[in-house]
Protein backbone atom coordinates (compact mmCIF):
# COMPACT_ATOMS: atom_id res chain seq x y z
CA UNK A 1 0.00 0.00 0.00
CA UNK A 2 1.87 3.18 -1.67
CA UNK A 3 1.96 6.29 1.20
CA UNK A 4 1.49 9.56 -0.36
CA UNK A 5 3.62 10.20 -3.78
CA UNK A 6 4.83 13.27 -4.43
CA UNK A 7 7.38 14.52 -7.25
CA UNK A 8 9.57 15.74 -8.21
CA UNK A 9 11.41 15.07 -4.72
CA UNK A 10 13.79 18.25 -5.79
CA UNK A 11 12.96 20.95 -8.30
CA UNK A 12 15.21 23.71 -9.06
CA UNK A 13 14.12 26.76 -11.27
CA UNK A 14 15.16 30.10 -12.29
CA UNK A 15 13.38 33.45 -11.31
CA UNK A 16 10.44 34.40 -12.97
CA UNK A 17 9.92 29.95 -14.47
CA UNK A 18 7.40 28.25 -12.76
CA UNK A 19 7.35 25.49 -10.43
CA UNK A 20 4.49 22.28 -10.63
CA UNK A 21 4.56 20.27 -7.78
CA UNK A 22 2.32 17.07 -7.49
CA UNK A 23 0.81 14.66 -5.21
CA UNK A 24 -0.72 11.47 -5.35
CA UNK A 25 -2.53 10.54 -2.15
CA UNK A 26 -2.44 7.17 0.02
CA UNK A 27 -5.15 4.62 -2.04
CA UNK A 28 -8.74 5.50 -1.04
CA UNK A 29 -7.70 8.75 0.49
CA UNK A 30 -10.28 11.63 -1.02
CA UNK A 31 -8.70 14.55 1.15
CA UNK A 32 -5.40 16.11 0.13
CA UNK A 33 -3.56 19.26 1.93
CA UNK A 34 -0.49 21.21 0.91
CA UNK A 35 1.82 22.48 3.24
CA UNK A 36 5.45 24.71 3.10
CA UNK A 37 8.13 24.56 4.84
CA UNK A 38 10.76 27.61 5.12
CA UNK A 39 14.07 27.02 6.22
CA UNK A 40 14.08 27.85 9.83
CA UNK A 41 10.56 28.01 10.22
CA UNK A 42 7.54 25.55 10.84
CA UNK A 43 4.70 23.64 8.62
CA UNK A 44 2.45 26.18 7.32
CA UNK A 45 -0.89 25.25 6.17
CA UNK A 46 -1.65 26.46 2.20
CA UNK A 47 -4.97 24.67 1.44
CA UNK A 48 -6.73 21.74 1.73
CA UNK A 49 -8.59 20.25 -1.26
CA UNK A 50 -11.03 17.03 -2.08
CA UNK A 51 -11.46 15.79 -5.70
CA UNK A 52 -12.41 18.57 -7.90
CA UNK A 53 -12.99 21.23 -5.11
CA UNK A 54 -10.87 24.07 -3.07
CA UNK A 55 -12.38 23.44 0.49
CA UNK A 56 -9.76 26.08 1.87
CA UNK A 57 -7.60 28.02 0.84
CA UNK A 58 -6.78 30.48 3.82
CA UNK A 59 -3.15 29.70 4.01
CA UNK A 60 -2.22 30.48 -0.13
CA UNK A 61 -0.40 33.33 -1.15
CA UNK A 62 -3.06 35.85 -2.91
CA UNK A 63 -1.03 35.96 -6.10
CA UNK A 64 1.16 33.00 -8.38
CA UNK A 65 -0.01 29.97 -6.13
CA UNK A 66 -2.46 27.80 -7.36
CA UNK A 67 -3.95 24.33 -6.99
CA UNK A 68 -5.65 21.84 -8.43
CA UNK A 69 -7.27 18.05 -7.57
CA UNK A 70 -8.88 16.80 -10.59
CA UNK A 71 -11.10 13.72 -10.78
CA UNK A 72 -8.34 11.84 -12.62
CA UNK A 73 -4.72 12.38 -11.69
CA UNK A 74 -2.63 13.90 -8.88
CA UNK A 75 -3.24 17.12 -7.29
CA UNK A 76 -1.16 19.64 -8.41
CA UNK A 77 0.48 22.86 -6.69
CA UNK A 78 1.59 25.73 -9.35
CA UNK A 79 3.71 28.05 -8.82
CA UNK A 80 3.81 31.03 -10.95
CA UNK A 81 6.62 33.29 -11.86
CA UNK A 82 9.07 32.01 -8.85
CA UNK A 83 10.87 34.34 -6.69
CA UNK A 84 13.66 33.51 -3.98
CA UNK A 85 11.21 33.36 -1.30
CA UNK A 86 9.53 30.77 -2.48
CA UNK A 87 12.39 28.63 -2.20
CA UNK A 88 11.40 25.39 0.91
CA UNK A 89 9.57 22.46 0.77
CA UNK A 90 6.31 21.05 0.05
CA UNK A 91 4.70 18.83 1.69
CA UNK A 92 1.01 17.30 0.52
CA UNK A 93 -0.57 15.13 3.03
CA UNK A 94 -3.93 12.87 2.78
CA UNK A 95 -6.52 11.48 4.84
CA UNK A 96 -9.61 9.25 4.30
CA UNK A 97 -11.89 11.80 5.32
CA UNK A 98 -11.06 15.22 7.14
CA UNK A 99 -9.81 15.73 10.27
CA UNK A 100 -12.57 17.20 12.13
CA UNK A 101 -12.38 17.34 16.25
CA UNK A 102 -12.29 13.38 16.21
CA UNK A 103 -8.76 13.24 15.02
CA UNK A 104 -8.31 11.56 11.57
CA UNK A 105 -4.84 11.06 11.14
CA UNK A 106 -3.22 12.26 8.38
CA UNK A 107 -0.22 11.10 6.06
CA UNK A 108 2.74 13.13 4.89
CA UNK A 109 4.60 12.76 1.64
CA UNK A 110 8.37 12.77 1.78
CA UNK A 111 8.24 16.43 0.09
CA UNK A 112 9.30 18.22 -2.81
CA UNK A 113 11.96 20.38 -2.45
CA UNK A 114 12.20 23.88 -4.34
CA UNK A 115 15.21 25.55 -5.06
CA UNK A 116 14.71 28.94 -7.03
CA UNK A 117 18.20 30.55 -8.11
CA UNK B 1 -4.53 34.36 16.91
CA UNK B 2 -3.56 30.88 17.61
CA UNK B 3 0.10 30.13 18.57
CA UNK B 4 2.00 26.82 19.18
CA UNK B 5 5.57 27.10 20.62
CA UNK B 6 7.74 24.01 21.39
CA UNK B 7 10.32 26.01 23.97
CA UNK B 8 13.74 23.97 23.01
CA UNK B 9 14.92 24.57 19.49
CA UNK B 10 17.66 21.26 19.93
CA UNK B 11 17.79 18.49 23.08
CA UNK B 12 21.07 16.62 23.46
CA UNK B 13 20.57 13.50 25.67
CA UNK B 14 22.33 10.71 26.87
CA UNK B 15 21.18 7.19 25.53
CA UNK B 16 19.20 5.53 27.91
CA UNK B 17 17.65 8.98 29.34
CA UNK B 18 14.49 10.46 29.16
CA UNK B 19 13.99 13.40 26.69
CA UNK B 20 11.12 15.32 27.67
CA UNK B 21 9.77 17.97 25.04
CA UNK B 22 7.42 20.72 25.52
CA UNK B 23 4.65 22.65 23.63
CA UNK B 24 2.89 25.31 24.83
CA UNK B 25 -0.05 27.48 22.84
CA UNK B 26 -1.82 30.19 23.32
CA UNK B 27 -5.11 31.81 22.55
CA UNK B 28 -6.74 28.05 21.48
CA UNK B 29 -8.66 25.25 23.46
CA UNK B 30 -7.97 22.81 20.76
CA UNK B 31 -10.47 19.30 20.87
CA UNK B 32 -6.71 17.61 20.87
CA UNK B 33 -2.87 17.73 19.90
CA UNK B 34 -0.50 15.78 18.00
CA UNK B 35 2.87 14.94 18.06
CA UNK B 36 5.14 14.26 15.03
CA UNK B 37 8.65 13.05 14.10
CA UNK B 38 10.33 14.83 11.11
CA UNK B 39 13.40 13.18 9.83
CA UNK B 40 16.20 15.32 7.86
CA UNK B 41 14.74 15.54 3.91
CA UNK B 42 12.24 13.62 4.93
CA UNK B 43 7.85 14.36 5.74
CA UNK B 44 6.57 13.97 8.97
CA UNK B 45 4.96 11.40 10.19
CA UNK B 46 2.40 11.11 12.98
CA UNK B 47 3.04 9.57 16.33
CA UNK B 48 0.76 10.22 19.03
CA UNK B 49 -2.76 12.07 19.09
CA UNK B 50 -4.05 12.85 23.26
CA UNK B 51 -7.49 14.48 23.54
CA UNK B 52 -8.50 17.34 25.59
CA UNK B 53 -10.36 15.08 28.30
CA UNK B 54 -7.15 12.74 28.21
CA UNK B 55 -4.55 13.58 30.59
CA UNK B 56 -1.84 10.95 29.42
CA UNK B 57 -1.37 8.95 26.54
CA UNK B 58 1.29 5.64 25.96
CA UNK B 59 2.58 4.40 23.22
CA UNK B 60 5.86 1.43 23.30
CA UNK B 61 8.69 4.28 24.83
CA UNK B 62 6.76 7.40 24.12
CA UNK B 63 4.45 9.24 26.55
CA UNK B 64 2.53 12.11 25.95
CA UNK B 65 0.66 14.60 28.59
CA UNK B 66 -2.09 17.26 28.16
CA UNK B 67 -2.68 20.04 30.62
CA UNK B 68 -5.38 21.86 29.17
CA UNK B 69 -5.05 24.58 32.74
CA UNK B 70 -1.34 24.94 31.61
CA UNK B 71 -2.33 25.01 27.63
CA UNK B 72 1.14 22.80 27.75
CA UNK B 73 1.72 19.54 26.40
CA UNK B 74 4.60 17.31 27.51
CA UNK B 75 6.57 14.55 25.09
CA UNK B 76 8.88 11.99 26.77
CA UNK B 77 10.76 9.20 25.34
CA UNK B 78 11.90 6.76 27.89
CA UNK B 79 15.10 4.79 27.54
CA UNK B 80 16.04 6.71 24.63
CA UNK B 81 18.44 5.65 22.10
CA UNK B 82 20.08 6.91 19.33
CA UNK B 83 17.54 6.13 16.68
CA UNK B 84 15.55 8.21 18.56
CA UNK B 85 17.42 11.55 16.97
CA UNK B 86 15.15 13.90 14.69
CA UNK B 87 12.99 16.70 14.95
CA UNK B 88 9.84 16.45 16.96
CA UNK B 89 6.85 18.52 15.93
CA UNK B 90 3.42 19.39 18.23
CA UNK B 91 0.65 20.16 16.27
CA UNK B 92 -3.32 21.29 16.36
CA UNK B 93 -6.11 22.45 14.99
CA UNK B 94 -5.88 25.54 13.44
CA UNK B 95 -10.33 25.52 12.70
CA UNK B 96 -12.77 23.61 14.19
CA UNK B 97 -13.70 23.22 10.77
CA UNK B 98 -10.60 20.33 10.53
CA UNK B 99 -9.07 21.17 7.73
CA UNK B 100 -5.86 22.38 8.70
CA UNK B 101 -2.97 21.82 11.38
CA UNK B 102 -0.42 24.55 12.97
CA UNK B 103 2.61 23.19 13.97
CA UNK B 104 5.48 24.23 16.38
CA UNK B 105 8.63 24.63 14.96
CA UNK B 106 10.11 21.51 16.13
CA UNK B 107 12.64 20.56 18.90
CA UNK B 108 15.52 18.47 17.32
CA UNK B 109 16.54 15.70 19.13
CA UNK B 110 20.31 14.33 19.50
CA UNK B 111 20.51 11.34 22.09
CA UNK B 112 24.44 10.28 22.26
CA UNK B 113 25.93 7.04 22.47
Amino acid sequence: NAGVMQNPRHLVRRRGQEARLRCSPMKGHSHVYWYRQLPEEGLKFMVYLQKENIIDESGMPKERFSAEFPKEGPSILRIQQVVRGDSAAYFCASSPAVQTVSGNTIYFGEGSWLTVV
Amino acid sequence: SQKIEQNSEALNIQEGKTATLTCNYTNYSPAYLQWYRQDPGRGPVFLLLIRENEKEKRKERLKVTFDTTLKQSLFHITASQPADSATYLCALLLNQAGTALIFGKGTTLSVSS
